[in-house]
């Protein structure tokens, strides 16, 4: 099993440029998020699918979109990159009602927009 | 607004002794807390899950105490060891469990 896969691991892009992070899961988990990492600061969350054909607005969603594909695949947008959304992006997938509602996280995408 | 708060300097403990993370939260009433440990480069890997209604929790070397009336979480690691060398990072979940709150982490030096 990978688990949570993400792609790309690096990307560099330019103010206004968009792009499209991918994330996919092979534990048959319901729940799928996207967060975003920066510097003292706790993983915050940008959007989440509690299901498959199911997706909501998280604490920081401004400037994303998401897709829930399929019940594996849950991709994040940026229409427009800024500056401001350089970070690093984590994606993670759980079973919420499991004994321990953990999350499964990828290895991360390191964005940074010039 | 919600706010979880975590050490924000890192701990340097010598090898074999106790390593305690401290974890507290405002404006907030969680159904869970848990623990994750995040090592450089990675994600985040979960480690520890408390409820509210539960004192203490154990695994192996790890142990988590709860306390909802002073809104605040100790991490312990008995027997440190270099290889727990880390950052951790305490998180928050409500009743659905969909939105997780999560802490900056604490970084956590064991010397040899």
């Amino acid at each position: 099993n990978a688990g949570v896969t993400q792609t790309p691991k690096f990307q560099v892009l330019k103010t206004g440029q968009s792009m499209t992070l991918q994330c996919a899961q092979d534990m048959n988990h319901n729940s799928m998020y996207w967060y975003r990492q920066d510097p003292g600061m706790g993983l915050r969350l940008i959007y989440y699918s509690a299901s498959e054909g199911t997706t909501d607005k998280g604490e920081v969603p401004n400037g994303y979109n998401v897709s829930r594909l399929n019940k594996r695949e849950f991709s994040l947008r940026l229409e427009s990159a800024a500056p401001s959304q350089t970070s690093v992006y984590f994606c993670a997938s759980s079973d919420v009602g499991q004994l321990y509602n953990e999350q499964f996280f990828g290895p991360g995408t390191r964005l940074t927009v010039l | 607004s919600q706010k979880i708060e975590q050490n924000s300097e890192a701990l340097n403990i010598q090898e074999g002794k106790t390593a305690t993370l401290t974890c507290n939260y405002t404006n907030y009433s969680p159904a869970y807390l848990q623990w994750y440990r995040q090592d450089p480069g990675r994600g985040p890997v979960f480690l520890l899950l408390i409820r509210e209604n539960e004192k203490e929790k154990r695994k192996e070397r790890l142990k988590v105490t709860f306390d909802t009336t002073l809104k605040q979480s100790l991490f312990h690691i008995t027997a440190s060891q270099p290889a727990d060398s880390a950052t951790y990072l305490c998180a928050l979940q409500n009743t659905g469990g969909f939105k997780t709150i999560f802490g900056a982490g604490t970084r956590l030096f064991v010397k040899a």
